[in-house]
């Protein structure tokens, strides 16, 4: 069965530092990822995707995430936070077959200080 | 492009009260999905639909959810009667059908079961 597991339910970051956000992944074949952004009351927003093409990613907003098979993990990073950027965010394992059906991780709240 | 629609926003009730939420998917997305988000977690997948059949409604609570897409457009998910553990976003998302499609979601509706 495939899981996903975000490291840290809060991260709090400077306006301007690095943002890092983990994720791990459980899946015995190789798997789709995603990020996704929540902003408080509304819906979930693609961030970016990994669909076995070029393990770095670049998504919207400046964020890109790498893929490491060897870690099993899928970190989302930005090198340098914005205000704009605090919002809940959720790594998502989609499950083999064609189901479209989406695994959601806890989530990670990300807090930017000015 | 329209998004997903909702309806309502926000809901209260008083336990053992029925409720029902609407989802109008994008123009063209045959597949359906309707996720239950409680507080502090990521979204759990409810039911899934490819046009008007559910093909996915093992997470759903079959005693008291009930869900329909007739004409395989909107879709609507109703509780009867609602339990306090009820309280939670409500979110519908829908792709194309196939592949890694981006599953776009909703703004949710947020249920409060008094």
């Amino acid at each position: 069965a495939q899981s996903v597991t975000q490291l840290g339910s809060h991260v709090s970051v400077s306006e301007g530092a690095l943002v890092l956000l983990r994720c791990n992944y459980s899946s015995s074949v190789p798997p789709y990822l995603f990020w996704y952004v929540q902003y408080p009351n509304q819906g979930l927003q693609l961030l970016l995707k990994y669909t076995s093409a070029a393990t770095l990613v670049k998504g919207i907003n400046g964020f890109e995430a790498e893929f490491k098979k060897s870690e099993t993990s899928f970190h989302l990073t930005k090198p340098s936070a914005h205000m704009s950027d605090a919002a809940e965010y959720f790594c998502a394992v989609r499950v083999s077959g064609n189901t479209g059906k989406l695994i959601f991780g806890q989530g990670t709240t990300l807090q930017v200080k000015p | 492009e329209a998004g997903v629609v909702q309806s309502p926003r926000y809901k209260i009730i008083e336990k053992k009260q029925p409720v029902a939420f609407w989802c109008n998917p994008i123009s063209g997305h045959n597949t359906l999905y309707w996720y239950l988000q409680n507080l502090g977690q990521g979204p759990e997948l409810l039911i899934r639909y490819e046009n008007e059949e559910a093909v996915d409604d093992s997470q759903l609570p079959k005693d008291r959810f009930s869900a329909e897409r007739l004409k395989g457009v909107d879709s609507t998910l109703k509780i009867q009667p609602a339990e306090l553990g009820d309280s939670a976003v409500y979110l519908c998302a829908s792709s194309l059908r196939g592949g890694p499609n981006e599953q776009f979601f909703g703004p949710g509706t947020r249920l409060t079961v008094l």
